[in-house]
Order: structure tokens, then C-alpha cells, then sequence
């Protein structure tokens, strides 16, 4: 089945640096891609969805400009974290839509470890 | 806006035993309901989903769920559970067919033997 890879699988990065997370449509190409956060316990909250050869669009509350997106190919989304702060520090999980039975493919999620 | 909720953030069950994870929403229209499963260091991985007819939807691995428009619930449900069962799952919603998806706190089910 289609396989959606991300990387890395853990980072850990000091207060105020930047961190930049792939998420990756294997063997298939994804002209849309949504990127996830998930805080311990919780749900996953939908943070942008990510659009080949445009501009992202943010969900309410999403700040675009730390939250940086970029989906330059059609089988790669990037997600930069700038300037980062502890309370940055969560699961970020990408997903890519088939559009077939609405249905979609998560990549394994990256956890990000501000300190 | 609609919302998820699963009753239960956690469900102990002995091997072969049957289980039930709950799962209710709040939407003023007609949504596309799913429930995934993660295993650990693994993506969600789609279980069944209802869009539309039956309302007793089967999925992978014998699992199945019912969707009750009256009580907005889609609960899900195996009457024998393996151990390679344990894993989180989630119930999500869809509305307006865009795939975004607004999804439960998820439900730990751990099988014991």
C-alpha cells in the first residue's frame, strides 16, 4: 500500500533555532498534504494543509510565520518550526490524501523536543 | 464546528474477550465519520470508515462499527480481541468531503493475556 514516510523521527533543538521536518509520499504523488500536531493525551489538531506549487493555508490559530511550509514537489512536504520554543515542543504527524474513498496515508510523525 | 469525543482514554481487555471503544460527535451536518489505529512507531492506519448506505461497517482485522445518526455515535467493536490488537485508536470526522480531519483524543486498548 502507499507509504508516507517522515524524517527525522526525533529531534531535539535548543530554544530559538529553527527545525525543518520532510514528510514524503513514497510511491505515489500527493498534490495535497496536511500536517498534524498532537500534544500528549490529546487529539490531533490540524495545523495547515500543504499545496504543491501554491501556498499553504492555516488553520485558525496557526501562526504561518512560524510554521513555515513548503511543497516544492509533488511527493514532498517540509514543515520549518523557526525560532523555536519549548512550547513548540510536540508530535508533528503529516498525512497525504489518495482521493479515492476519502481516504489518506500518515506518515509515523516526528517528535520535536524544544529545550 | 464539529468535535470527537471518545469516552474512553483507556480500555484494559483480556485476549479473546470482546471489546467496545466509543465514540460520539457533535455536527450540524451530514460528516464522514473513520476510525484509524496506530501502532507504536507506525502511521495511522485506516480500520473502516462509513460515508454513506449500511450503517454497519466492516473493517480490517475483524473489527466493525456502527453508525447511529440518532445518538451521533460510531462506536467500534470486535468480539474477540488478539493481543496484537494493542495499539491507540482514534475516531475522526470529515464534513464537506475537503479530508480535513478532526479526530478524538484516541482510546488505549491494551489486550492481555
Amino acid at each position: 500500500g502507499a507509504v508516507v514516510s517522515q524524517h527525522p523521527s526525533w529531534v531535539i533543538c535548543k530554544s530559538g533555532t529553527s527545525v525543518k521536518i520532510e514528510c514524503r509520499s513514497l510511491d505515489f504523488q500527493a498534490t495535497t498534504m496536511f500536517w498534524y500536531r498532537q500534544f500528549p493525551k490529546q487529539s490531533l489538531m490540524l495545523m495547515a494543509t500543504s499545496n504543491e506549487g501554491s501556498k499553504a493555508t492555516y488553520e485558525q490559530g496557526v501562526e504561518k510565520d512560524k510554521f513555515l511550509i513548503n511543497h516544492a514537489s509533488l511527493t514532498l512536504s517540509t514543515l520549518t518550526v523557526t525560532s523555536a520554543h519549548p512550547e513548540d515542543s510536540s508530535f508533528y504527524i503529516c498525512s497525504a490524501p489518495i482521493f479515492e474513498g476519502y481516504e489518506q496515508y500518515f506518515g509515523p510523525g516526528t517528535r520535536l523536543t524544544v529545550t | 464546528a464539529q468535535s470527537v469525543t471518545q469516552l474512553d482514554s483507556q480500555v484494559p481487555v483480556f485476549e479473546e474477550a470482546p471489546v467496545e471503544l466509543r465514540c460520539n460527535y457533535s455536527s450540524s451536518v451530514s460528516v464522514y465519520l473513520f476510525w484509524y489505529v496506530q501502532y507504536p512507531n507506525q502511521g495511522l492506519q485506516l480500520l473502516l470508515k462509513y460515508l454513506s448506505g449500511s450503517t454497519l461497517v466492516k473493517g480490517i482485522n475483524g473489527f466493525e462499527a456502527e453508525f447511529n445518526k440518532s445518538q451521533t455515535s460510531f462506536h467500534l467493536r470486535k468480539p474477540s480481541v488478539h493481543i496484537s490488537d494493542t495499539a491507540e485508536y482514534f475516531c475522526a470526522v470529515m464534513k464537506d468531503s475537503n479530508y480535513k480531519l478532526t479526530f478524538g483524543k484516541g482510546t488505549l486498548l491494551t489486550v492481555n493475556p
